[in-house]
């Protein structure tokens, strides 16, 4: 069955880092363009990039330009999200979740969020 | 970037209403809409895409319209657990955007 499964919940202090994984696990990863979707608390969602996993090309919102990077790793078919000069409003559930593309299904299935919080 | 108003952000409904979310995109996204419902705590789950069409699992209760600016997911009958918050999205040009949420309650 398809899975998409995070890494553990992280604390950290402003202007550090952040990587968050996603696992793939029960289709062909490099189908499917691997997207990152946040949310704060108690507010909506928030589309941040996609990476294609068969080439590692990504798109980035504006909003996170200069400070995200998502990469990949195929031999472990694994995506990470790295968030660079955190602050309190990056506080949020950051979640995978994947899309194939044309009129496929959007975001069919998602990984079950990573809490990162960012305090002083 | 396109710019998604729902309405309304919030409504409150009963067991076996019919309820009607409305999404406007700023401007025209063809099909490229998706919708999710969410409940506390957990991640979205895909209702809806491309406009119209049904999510696998996905009870017929729920069903999607519209095409160019703007759409609606209408929920035939409500049932407990369909209160939830629901979101729309468009897939049409990045930044993908969502829209700001609607908070079905009793």
């Amino acid at each position: 069955q398809v899975q998409l499964v995070q890494s553990g919940a992280e604390v950290k202090r402003p202007g550090a880092s952040v990587r968050v994984s996603c696992k793939a696990s029960g289709y062909t990863f490099t189908n499917y363009y691997l997207h990152w979707v946040r949310q704060a608390p108690g507010q909506g969602l928030e589309w941040m990039g996609v990476i294609d996993p068969t080439s590692g090309s990504t798109t980035y919102a504006q909003t996170f330009q200069g400070r995200v990077t998502m990469t990949r790793d195929t031999s472990t078919r694994t995506v990470y999200m790295e968030l660079s000069s955190l602050r309190s409003e990056d506080t949020a559930v950051y979640y995978c979740t994947r899309y194939y593309g044309g009129d496929s299904p959007l975001f069919d299935y998602w990984g079950q969020g990573t809490l990162v919080t960012v305090y002083s | 970037d396109i710019q998604m108003t729902q309405s309304p952000s919030s409504l409150s409904a009963s067991v076996g209403d019919r309820v009607t979310i409305t999404c406007r995109a700023s401007q025209g996204i063809s099909n490229y809409l998706a919708w999710f419902q969410q409940k506390p705590g957990k991640a979205p789950k895909s209702l809806i895409y491309a406009a119209s069409s049904l999510q696998s699992g996905v009870p017929s209760k729920f069903s999607g319209s519209g095409s160019g600016t703007d759409f609606t997911l209408t929920i035939s009958s409500l049932q407990p657990e369909d209160f939830a918050t629901y979101y729309c999205q468009q897939y049409n040009s990045y930044p993908w955007t969502f829209g700001q949420g609607t908070r079905v309650e009793i």
